[in-house]
């Protein structure tokens, strides 16, 4: 049984580019939730999807962006990158109460 | 607000003693808490949960943690350090909104391991 997959592990961008990550759940898990991991920090939450639709949303700008698919997988999308969005992006399923997380997306911004 | 603090950036151990890394919560409610383990380049392991069950929780290899409601705390131990232990500790609780939740996370504890 396959756990979170996430794509690609690492990536380097430019300030200025546009970022798409993407994120394939556990098997029976039907929410996916986005956090960031600046370094030597907690990881933050950005937001979740349920049903295809945006149910929660932390405190990240609009630049920030996502979709959920009919297959439950998932894409983080973040416009007019900043230095500051260099972080590792992990995604995690759930069903219920049990979280599995993905091994991250490693992005440096430059 | 529902919150996580954990009380050591830090800790150090000598391997075959004793763990011990600290967390103290914030909730209106009774909580939902976690302990995450994640080692370097990798990602979030789950320890174990604490969801209004017994108040020792045990985890995966020999950790434990104790929900102390009246010390609003949820402490992480472990009897004996293994050199493998070494890794980042995240203390989490969950915040329900509009019947969905999303974790918060504390600011984490690096545990290092001497032989």
């Amino acid at each position: 049984d396959a756990g979170v997959t996430q794509s690609p592990t690492h990536l380097i961008k430019t300030r200025g580019q546009q970022v798409t990550l993407r994120c394939s759940p556990k098997s029976g898990h039907d929410t996916v939730s986005w956090y960031q991991q600046a370094l030597g920090q907690g990881p933050q939450f950005i937001f979740q999807y349920y049903e295809e639709e945006e149910r929660q949303r932390g405190n990240f700008p609009d630049r920030f962006s996502g979709h959920q698919f009919p297959n439950y997988s998932s894409e983080l999308n973040v416009n007019a990158l900043l230095l500051g969005d260099s972080a590792l992006y992990l995604c995690a399923s759930s069903f219920g109460s049990g979280y599995t997380f993905g091994s991250g997306t490693r992005l440096t911004v430059v | 607000a529902q919150s996580v603090t954990q009380l050591d950036s830090h800790v150090s151990v000598s391997e075959g003693t004793p763990v011990l890394l600290r967390c103290n919560y914030s909730s209106s409610y009774s909580p939902s808490l976690f302990w995450y383990v994640q080692h370097p380049n990798k990602g979030l392991q789950l320890l174990l949960k604490y969801t209004s069950a017994a108040t020792l929780v045990k985890g995966i290899n020999g950790f434990e943690a104790e929900f102390k409601k009246s010390e609003t705390s949820f402490h992480l131990t472990k009897p004996s350090a293994h050199m493998s232990d070494a890794a980042e500790y995240f203390c989490v609780v969950i915040v329900f909104s509009s019947n969905t939740g999303k974790l918060i996370f504390g600011q984490g504890t690096t545990l290092q391991v001497k032989p």
